[in-house]
């Protein structure tokens, strides 16, 4: 069984500042990892995807994400934040025959001027 | 670029008729897949097809069922429409080759209400 945990629903950052948006995985098999982003209105877009190579990922639009077995997590990073960046984020975790992604609940990122 | 289209970008129904959500994906993915969003609750998956006539059950199956008879089409049937089903549909296609990692393609989505 496979499940994700994103701590906190809401996080708001100042233009410019560090953004850390968190993610928990629990997973039976070697996960893959995944970070998506929902703008307005819109689906899902695969902002960075980790497939048991390097473990630190880099992704779109300059954000990252470091894959720590030790500590089950995979939490999102970009130094400076920018207007754009405003939307939902989902981590999710897959692993397994079945190709099925175990989403979390979602991170609305705020960015304040 | 993987493009995955959905019918209608938002719907609005009365309670108790039949609703068909319709999906195309252009890559020849063999996964596609079904999922509503809630606020608060992210994505819940309520079915997937991992071959032509072939699904199975996600983790949200009860009130809907769905049909795939050709590799590039999945459609979501509502068969009686009730409020409670008022949600974002999303629909997903993905890759199950050696080298697949998993990533699934995600449509624009469509915001179905339910009056």
């Amino acid at each position: 069984a496979q499940s994700v945990t994103q701590l906190g629903s809401h996080v708001s950052v100042s233009e410019g500042a560090l953004v850390l948006l968190r993610c928990n995985y629990s997973s039976s098999v070697p996960p893959y990892l995944f970070w998506y982003v929902q703008y307005p209105n819109q689906g899902l877009q695969l902002l960075l995807k980790y497939t048991s190579a390097a473990t630190l990922v880099k992704g779109i639009n300059g954000f990252e994400a470091e894959f720590k077995k030790s500590e089950t997590s995979f939490h999102l990073t970009k130094p400076s934040a920018h207007m754009s960046d405003a939307a939902e984020y989902f981590c999710a975790v897959s692993g397994g025959s079945n190709y099925k992604l175990t989403f979390g609940k979602g991170t609305l990122l705020t960015v304040n001027p | 670029d993987v493009k995955v289209t959905q019918s209608s970008r938002y719907l609005v129904k009365r309670t108790g008729e039949k609703v068909f959500l319709e999906c195309v994906q252009d890559m020849d993915h063999e996964n596609m897949f079904w999922y509503r969003q809630d606020p608060g609750l992210g994505l819940r998956l309520i079915y997937f097809s991992y071959d032509v006539k072939m699904k199975e059950k996600g983790d949200i199956p009860e009130g809907y069922s769905v049909s795939r008879e050709k590799k590039e089409r999945f459609s979501l049937i509502l068969e009686s429409a009730s409020t409670n089903q008022t949600s974002m549909y999303l629909c997903a296609s993905g890759s199950t080759g050696a080298y697949s990692t998993d990533t699934q393609y995600f449509g624009p989505g469509t915001r179905l209400t339910v009056l």
